[in-house]
């Protein structure tokens, strides 16, 4: 089973501010098609999670370019340039190279 | 505009069988091209993937829910169904149905609560 961890699991960021999510997978996510199968999704407060990043890097349709996904293999990143107070929730990473799993969930919060 | 929409019991007695449906709108399922999911989020918790089905019937489980799970489609009603049998108190969850491609989750239910309790 590929194991997906992210780090910190919380965050408080001043608005503005910008912030940094890392998730790291116990397998290189990178498949023979040459793409990499690792996605971003957020939860908002009594909701449920929406597409943020696709395919490490590629913003789902309607997300703010203050999102930007990088990495490759085995370790990813997710950035908020300067967030925002409509951002809080839980940020979840997810694989989908084999079956999928979800990170524990990063809680952003503002301060 | 795919929708998604659970239904079922919202609360089920430990040992019993918990059977939920999605339906979907806006989309036909044989059309093929996705997944059709369930994943379950624990209270205060993160999210679980439980297993998807394709159009054809193909199905893939979380490993660690294997033996207990069956999820099927129903292609004449658009909808298709999970089954977790044997549940206890650690199956409380919001259940959520969603469209899968690839991992690319576009779709969301808005999500059932089901109660494990006597």
């Amino acid at each position: 089973d590929i194991v997906m961890t992210q780090t910190p699991l919380s965050l408080s960021v001043t608005p503005g501010q910008p912030a940094s999510i890392s998730c790291k997978s116990s397998q290189s996510l990178l498949h023979s098609d040459g793409k990499t199968y690792l996605y971003w999704y957020l939860q908002k407060p009594g909701q449920s999670p929406q597409l943020l990043i696709y395919e490490v890097s590629s913003r789902f349709s309607g997300v703010p370019d203050r999102f930007s996904g990088s990495g490759s293999g085995t370790d990813f990143t997710l950035k908020i340039s300067r967030v925002e107070a409509e951002d809080v929730g839980v940020y979840y990473c997810m694989q989908g190279i084999h079956l999928r799993t979800f990170g524990q969930g990063t809680k952003v919060e503002i301060k | 505009q795919v929708q998604l929409q659970e239904s079922g019991p919202g609360l089920v007695k430990p040992s019993q069988t918990l059977s939920l449906t999605c339906t979907v709108s806006g989309g036909s399922i044989s059309s093929g091209g996705y997944y059709w999911s369930w994943i379950r989020q624990h209270p205060g918790k993160g999210l679980e993937w439980i297993g998807y089905i394709y159009y054809s019937g193909s199905t893939y489980y979380n490993p660690s829910l294997k033996s207990r799970v069956t999820i099927s489609v129903d292609t004449s009603k658009n909808q298709f169904s999970l089954k977790l049998s044997s549940v206890t108190a650690a199956d409380t969850a919001v259940y959520y149905c969603a469209r899968d491609n690839w991992g690319l989750i576009d779709y969301w239910g808005q999500g059932t609560l089901v109660t494990v309790s006597s």
